[in-house]
């Protein structure tokens, strides 16, 4: 089986700081990784994902996170914060031999103040 | 490319009435996913298919919830009779990759008020 820990449910940062989302997970076998963005009353949005490639993975709007095995974590980065950034996060994993099902964390909040 | 569509996006019920909620997933994807997301949570899968096949409903509570995916291309899940600990945000997401590691293509989702 599989989880996901996402550390803070809210996090507060200034525009132009960097943004730090944090993510744990726990698999018995190689786990795909993934972030996911939801704004307002909308669907959830891929951001990035790991798939057992480079360790260290770019996604859309500026964000990156890197899969660190030996501390089972995939957080998520963003050298400067913008506005627009202000969403929902979520991280979720997936499990080799595991089909496509995913396991979704709890989600953080992030807000982006002037 | 159009996305996922549902609908409705909104719905509000009296318990123990029924309800359903369509999905159309992307044109040419195979796997069509259904989850709950409840306030402050991350989403939670219901029930995916292949195709026109159910391959994983171990999570869909089958006393009241039912889901059909004819043709293996639309698909409705519905809630017979619905409960107020129904109420919830309701995602369909499709994929298109055979095997793992696919992205999963989410929907707005239908936003579900059993009073």
């Amino acid at each position: 089986a599989q989880s996901v820990t996402q550390l803070g449910s809210h996090v507060s940062v200034s525009e132009g700081a960097l943004v730090l989302l944090r993510c744990n997970y726990s698999s018995s076998v190689p786990p795909y990784l993934f972030w996911y963005v939801q704004y307002p009353n909308q669907g959830l949005q891929l951001l990035l994902k790991y798939t057992s490639a480079a360790t260290l993975v770019k996604g859309i709007n500026g964000f990156e996170a890197e899969f660190k095995k030996s501390e089972t974590s995939f957080h998520l980065t963003k050298p400067s914060a913008h506005m627009s950034d202000a969403a929902e996060y979520f991280c979720a994993v997936g499990l080799t031999g595991g089909g496509n099902k995913l396991t979704f964390g709890t989600g953080t909040q992030l807000k982006v103040e002037l | 490319e159009a996305g996922v569509v549902q609908s409705p996006r909104y719905k509000i019920i009296e318990k123990k009435q029924p309800v359903a909620f369509w999905c159309n997933p992307i044109s040419g994807h195979n796997t069509l996913y259904w989850y709950l997301q409840n306030l402050g949570q991350g989403p939670e899968l219901l029930i995916r298919y292949e195709n026109e096949e159910a391959v994983d409903d171990s999570q869909l509570p089958k006393d009241r919830f039912s889901a059909e995916r004819l043709k293996g291309v639309d698909s409705t899940l519905k809630i017979q009779p619905a409960e107020l600990g129904d109420s919830a945000v309701y995602l369909c997401a499709s994929s298109s990759r055979l095997g793992e590691g696919g992205e999963q293509f989410f929907g707005p989702g239908t936003r579900l008020t059993v009073l």
